[in-house]
Protein backbone atom coordinates (compact mmCIF):
# COMPACT_ATOMS: atom_id res chain seq x y z
CA UNK A 1 0.00 0.00 0.00
CA UNK A 2 1.19 3.46 -0.03
CA UNK A 3 1.17 4.81 3.60
CA UNK A 4 2.03 8.16 5.76
CA UNK A 5 3.42 8.32 8.69
CA UNK A 6 2.66 11.85 10.72
CA UNK A 7 4.31 12.83 13.60
CA UNK A 8 3.73 14.08 16.90
CA UNK A 9 0.15 13.06 17.12
CA UNK A 10 0.06 15.38 19.80
CA UNK A 11 1.85 18.64 20.85
CA UNK A 12 1.19 21.37 23.46
CA UNK A 13 3.28 24.45 23.28
CA UNK A 14 3.92 27.51 24.79
CA UNK A 15 2.69 30.36 22.95
CA UNK A 16 6.03 31.87 21.35
CA UNK A 17 8.08 28.88 20.40
CA UNK A 18 8.06 26.83 17.18
CA UNK A 19 6.73 23.60 16.82
CA UNK A 20 7.96 20.96 14.13
CA UNK A 21 5.93 18.32 12.53
CA UNK A 22 6.89 15.45 11.02
CA UNK A 23 5.19 13.51 7.62
CA UNK A 24 7.02 10.93 5.85
CA UNK A 25 6.09 8.66 2.91
CA UNK A 26 6.98 5.33 4.26
CA UNK A 27 6.73 3.14 1.54
CA UNK A 28 7.07 5.33 -1.60
CA UNK A 29 8.70 8.39 -2.65
CA UNK A 30 6.04 11.11 -2.79
CA UNK A 31 5.83 13.20 -5.95
CA UNK A 32 4.08 15.76 -4.00
CA UNK A 33 2.78 16.52 -0.27
CA UNK A 34 0.35 18.54 0.76
CA UNK A 35 0.02 20.58 4.10
CA UNK A 36 -3.82 21.00 5.40
CA UNK A 37 -5.07 22.84 8.33
CA UNK A 38 -8.39 21.67 10.02
CA UNK A 39 -10.59 23.50 13.07
CA UNK A 40 -13.18 21.88 14.93
CA UNK A 41 -16.65 20.93 13.38
CA UNK A 42 -15.04 22.33 9.97
CA UNK A 43 -13.44 20.50 6.54
CA UNK A 44 -9.73 20.65 5.85
CA UNK A 45 -8.60 23.39 4.66
CA UNK A 46 -5.22 23.21 1.88
CA UNK A 47 -2.60 25.19 3.46
CA UNK A 48 0.10 24.60 1.06
CA UNK A 49 1.69 21.68 -1.81
CA UNK A 50 5.15 21.50 -1.60
CA UNK A 51 7.45 19.36 -4.46
CA UNK A 52 10.67 17.68 -3.56
CA UNK A 53 13.78 20.41 -3.70
CA UNK A 54 11.86 23.07 -4.47
CA UNK A 55 9.48 25.91 -2.82
CA UNK A 56 6.16 25.29 -1.27
CA UNK A 57 3.44 26.68 -2.92
CA UNK A 58 1.02 28.40 -0.39
CA UNK A 59 -3.01 28.73 -0.40
CA UNK A 60 -4.15 32.66 -0.45
CA UNK A 61 -4.13 34.06 2.72
CA UNK A 62 -1.70 31.37 4.55
CA UNK A 63 1.44 33.27 5.97
CA UNK A 64 4.60 31.48 4.64
CA UNK A 65 6.63 32.94 7.12
CA UNK A 66 4.68 31.45 9.78
CA UNK A 67 4.31 28.45 8.60
CA UNK A 68 7.27 27.14 7.13
CA UNK A 69 7.16 24.01 4.97
CA UNK A 70 10.80 22.32 4.00
CA UNK A 71 10.60 19.13 1.42
CA UNK A 72 13.96 18.05 2.00
CA UNK A 73 13.69 14.49 0.24
CA UNK A 74 11.06 12.20 -1.64
CA UNK A 75 9.73 10.80 1.80
CA UNK A 76 10.10 13.27 4.33
CA UNK A 77 7.94 17.18 4.35
CA UNK A 78 8.28 19.06 7.68
CA UNK A 79 5.66 22.04 8.44
CA UNK A 80 7.30 24.23 11.51
CA UNK A 81 4.67 26.60 12.93
CA UNK A 82 6.57 29.34 14.03
CA UNK A 83 6.11 31.74 17.01
CA UNK A 84 3.03 29.87 17.75
CA UNK A 85 -0.26 31.60 19.29
CA UNK A 86 -3.00 29.93 20.68
CA UNK A 87 -5.07 30.87 17.45
CA UNK A 88 -2.77 28.52 15.46
CA UNK A 89 -4.30 25.74 17.70
CA UNK A 90 -5.38 22.89 15.13
CA UNK A 91 -5.48 19.87 13.97
CA UNK A 92 -2.86 19.60 11.30
CA UNK A 93 -2.80 17.03 8.31
CA UNK A 94 -0.50 15.81 5.77
CA UNK A 95 -0.73 14.40 2.43
CA UNK A 96 1.57 12.85 -0.08
CA UNK A 97 1.19 11.42 -3.71
CA UNK A 98 3.42 9.54 -6.17
CA UNK A 99 1.66 10.30 -9.71
CA UNK A 100 2.19 6.33 -10.52
CA UNK A 101 0.36 5.34 -7.66
CA UNK A 102 -2.54 7.40 -7.42
CA UNK A 103 -4.68 5.42 -9.98
CA UNK A 104 -4.54 2.81 -6.97
CA UNK A 105 -4.06 4.78 -3.74
CA UNK A 106 -5.45 8.13 -4.51
CA UNK A 107 -3.55 10.60 -2.23
CA UNK A 108 -2.46 9.51 1.14
CA UNK A 109 -3.03 11.01 4.41
CA UNK A 110 -1.24 10.82 7.67
CA UNK A 111 -2.82 10.54 10.68
CA UNK A 112 -2.74 14.24 11.95
CA UNK A 113 -1.45 16.16 14.48
CA UNK A 114 -3.44 17.93 17.11
CA UNK A 115 -1.80 21.22 18.27
CA UNK A 116 -2.57 22.97 21.27
CA UNK A 117 -0.53 26.17 22.02
CA UNK A 118 -0.88 27.32 25.57
CA UNK B 1 -12.23 25.26 -9.76
CA UNK B 2 -14.97 22.87 -10.19
CA UNK B 3 -17.10 22.87 -6.31
CA UNK B 4 -18.87 20.09 -5.01
CA UNK B 5 -22.15 20.22 -3.17
CA UNK B 6 -23.58 17.30 -0.64
CA UNK B 7 -26.17 16.97 1.71
CA UNK B 8 -24.81 18.03 4.94
CA UNK B 9 -26.17 14.95 6.95
CA UNK B 10 -27.63 11.62 6.48
CA UNK B 11 -28.93 8.47 8.02
CA UNK B 12 -28.50 5.13 7.16
CA UNK B 13 -29.50 1.60 8.97
CA UNK B 14 -27.14 -0.81 9.51
CA UNK B 15 -26.73 -3.25 6.83
CA UNK B 16 -28.36 -1.26 4.49
CA UNK B 17 -26.94 0.19 1.43
CA UNK B 18 -25.65 4.50 1.97
CA UNK B 19 -26.09 6.15 -1.46
CA UNK B 20 -24.31 9.26 -0.53
CA UNK B 21 -24.89 12.04 -4.02
CA UNK B 22 -22.67 14.86 -4.79
CA UNK B 23 -23.16 17.67 -7.26
CA UNK B 24 -20.22 18.89 -9.72
CA UNK B 25 -21.92 20.44 -12.33
CA UNK B 26 -19.01 22.43 -13.22
CA UNK B 27 -16.84 19.42 -13.86
CA UNK B 28 -14.56 19.61 -16.51
CA UNK B 29 -13.57 16.91 -18.95
CA UNK B 30 -10.04 15.96 -16.98
CA UNK B 31 -10.95 16.02 -13.84
CA UNK B 32 -11.33 13.48 -11.23
CA UNK B 33 -14.12 12.42 -8.74
CA UNK B 34 -12.40 11.65 -5.49
CA UNK B 35 -14.75 10.26 -2.50
CA UNK B 36 -12.76 10.38 1.22
CA UNK B 37 -13.97 9.83 4.56
CA UNK B 38 -12.94 10.76 8.06
CA UNK B 39 -13.65 9.52 10.90
CA UNK B 40 -13.68 11.58 14.04
CA UNK B 41 -9.77 13.35 14.74
CA UNK B 42 -8.17 11.13 12.03
CA UNK B 43 -6.67 11.58 8.39
CA UNK B 44 -8.91 11.45 5.85
CA UNK B 45 -9.13 7.87 4.36
CA UNK B 46 -9.34 6.86 0.31
CA UNK B 47 -12.08 5.31 -0.59
CA UNK B 48 -12.28 5.36 -4.42
CA UNK B 49 -12.07 8.04 -7.68
CA UNK B 50 -13.13 7.99 -10.74
CA UNK B 51 -13.06 9.82 -14.54
CA UNK B 52 -16.08 8.84 -16.43
CA UNK B 53 -16.60 5.23 -15.96
CA UNK B 54 -18.59 3.50 -12.89
CA UNK B 55 -15.90 2.35 -10.54
CA UNK B 56 -16.01 -0.46 -7.75
CA UNK B 57 -13.64 -1.40 -4.80
CA UNK B 58 -13.72 -3.29 -1.71
CA UNK B 59 -14.84 -0.68 -0.47
CA UNK B 60 -17.49 1.00 -2.14
CA UNK B 61 -19.13 1.78 -5.86
CA UNK B 62 -19.11 4.78 -7.88
CA UNK B 63 -21.59 5.84 -10.23
CA UNK B 64 -20.74 8.80 -12.31
CA UNK B 65 -23.73 10.09 -14.46
CA UNK B 66 -23.15 10.07 -18.10
CA UNK B 67 -23.00 14.29 -18.29
CA UNK B 68 -20.16 13.84 -15.28
CA UNK B 69 -21.95 16.71 -13.44
CA UNK B 70 -23.27 14.27 -10.49
CA UNK B 71 -21.63 11.28 -8.98
CA UNK B 72 -23.13 8.84 -6.26
CA UNK B 73 -21.43 6.53 -3.55
CA UNK B 74 -22.70 3.65 -2.46
CA UNK B 75 -21.76 1.45 0.49
CA UNK B 76 -23.69 -1.63 -0.47
CA UNK B 77 -24.14 -3.22 3.58
CA UNK B 78 -23.10 -0.31 5.64
CA UNK B 79 -21.97 -0.62 9.71
CA UNK B 80 -21.97 0.93 12.75
CA UNK B 81 -17.69 1.57 11.34
CA UNK B 82 -18.81 3.78 8.38
CA UNK B 83 -20.67 6.23 10.28
CA UNK B 84 -17.61 8.79 8.95
CA UNK B 85 -17.98 12.60 7.33
CA UNK B 86 -17.77 11.47 3.49
CA UNK B 87 -15.60 13.83 1.49
CA UNK B 88 -16.71 14.42 -2.68
CA UNK B 89 -14.14 16.08 -4.15
CA UNK B 90 -13.06 16.86 -7.77
CA UNK B 91 -9.32 16.98 -8.25
CA UNK B 92 -7.43 20.00 -9.29
CA UNK B 93 -5.58 19.19 -12.25
CA UNK B 94 -1.19 19.86 -11.91
CA UNK B 95 0.64 21.00 -14.52
CA UNK B 96 0.52 18.09 -17.42
CA UNK B 97 -2.31 16.61 -15.56
CA UNK B 98 0.33 15.48 -13.17
CA UNK B 99 0.08 16.19 -9.25
CA UNK B 100 -2.87 18.50 -9.03
CA UNK B 101 -4.43 19.05 -5.12
CA UNK B 102 -7.81 18.09 -3.54
CA UNK B 103 -10.21 21.00 -2.00
CA UNK B 104 -12.34 19.79 0.19
CA UNK B 105 -16.05 20.87 0.77
CA UNK B 106 -17.92 20.55 3.54
CA UNK B 107 -18.81 16.96 2.89
CA UNK B 108 -21.68 14.55 4.74
CA UNK B 109 -22.23 13.44 7.68
CA UNK B 110 -23.12 9.67 7.81
CA UNK B 111 -24.18 8.37 10.25
CA UNK B 112 -25.38 4.63 10.75
CA UNK B 113 -27.57 3.06 13.16
CA UNK B 114 -28.46 0.37 14.64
Amino acid sequence: GAVVSQHPSRVICKSGTSVKIECRSLDFQATTMFWYRQFPKQSLMLMATSNEGSKATYEQGVEKDKFLINHASLTLSTLTVTSAHPEDSSFYICSASKDSLRGLYGYTFGSGTRLTVV
Amino acid sequence: DAKTTQPPSMDCAEGRAANLPCNHSTISGNEYVYWYRQIHSQGPQYIIHGLKNNETNEMASLIITEDRKSSTLILPHATLRDTAVYYCIVRVAGVYNQGGKLIFGQGTELSVKP
